[in-house]
């Protein structure tokens, strides 16, 4: 079982340059996730898709795009990244509907900005 | 606004130990679930636990724990008889019931466990 699959698992970027986080589930979830995560702060939602077709900027969504390609594909792009944008990034997904539905991740990226 | 918060960045246990992570939590909501994650050192994010907000009785994995407090507003995960391979950070995170409502995590709590 594949679950969450995020590619790469590690990146380097000079500042300015983009690039884009794939990420793919196959639990045939309706909502989808992209947080990071950074020492003290725990994870913060950076962006978040409901449903296919919808997208929605979460607590920290500025330097980010997304784009929910299908139902099982939600990439993010930093069109250009700066250090602040050093992180671990997860993807993640979920079942839509009762309260007790857990988040399912992505083992994660770590994306470092010089 | 939900918020969630640990207060040990940083906590030592004796193996075969119990240890007790604390997490409160803000809400106004009378709806909600709380969910505790942990993440190793290899760094993805293993589902631990959860406690739905009228859930009468406090949630068991195994041996995990949630004490929950619905008046205190905490939840606090305790684990059994610690093993080294419990080291790790561990998360509270809580969600609202109600649609468009996003999982809130807290800061997190590193957990050593010594031999």
């Amino acid at each position: 079982n594949a679950g969450v699959t995020q590619t790469p698992k590690f990146q380097v970027l000079k500042t300015g340059q983009s690039m884009t986080l794939q990420c793919a589930q196959d639990m045939n979830h309706n909502s989808m996730y992209w947080y990071r995560q950074d020492p003290g702060m725990g994870l913060r939602l950076i962006y978040y898709s409901a449903s296919e077709g919808t997208t929605d900027k979460g607590e920290v969504p500025n330097g980010y795009n997304v784009s929910r390609l299908n139902k099982r594909e939600f990439s993010l792009r930093l069109e250009s990244a700066a250090p602040s944008q050093t992180s671990v990034y997860f993807c993640a997904s979920r079942e839509q509907g009762a309260v007790d539905e857990k988040l399912f991740f992505g083992s994660g990226t770590q994306l470092s900005v010089l | 606004a939900q918020k969630i918060t640990q207060t040990q960045p940083g906590m030592f246990v004796q193996e075969k130990e119990a240890v007790t992570l604390d997490c409160t939590y803000d809400t106004s909501d009378q709806s909600y679930g709380l969910f505790w994650y942990k993440q190793p050192s290899s760094g993805e994010m293993i589902f631990l636990i959860y406690q739905g907000s009228y859930d009468e009785q406090n949630a068991t994995e195994g041996r995990y724990s949630l004490n929950f407090q619905k008046a205190r507003k905490s939840a606090n995960l305790v684990i059994s008889a610690s093993q080294l391979g419990d080291s790790a950070m561990y998360f509270c995170a809580m969600r609202g019931a109600y649609y468009g409502q996003n999982f809130v995590f807290g800061p997190g709590t590193r957990l050593s466990v010594l031999p």
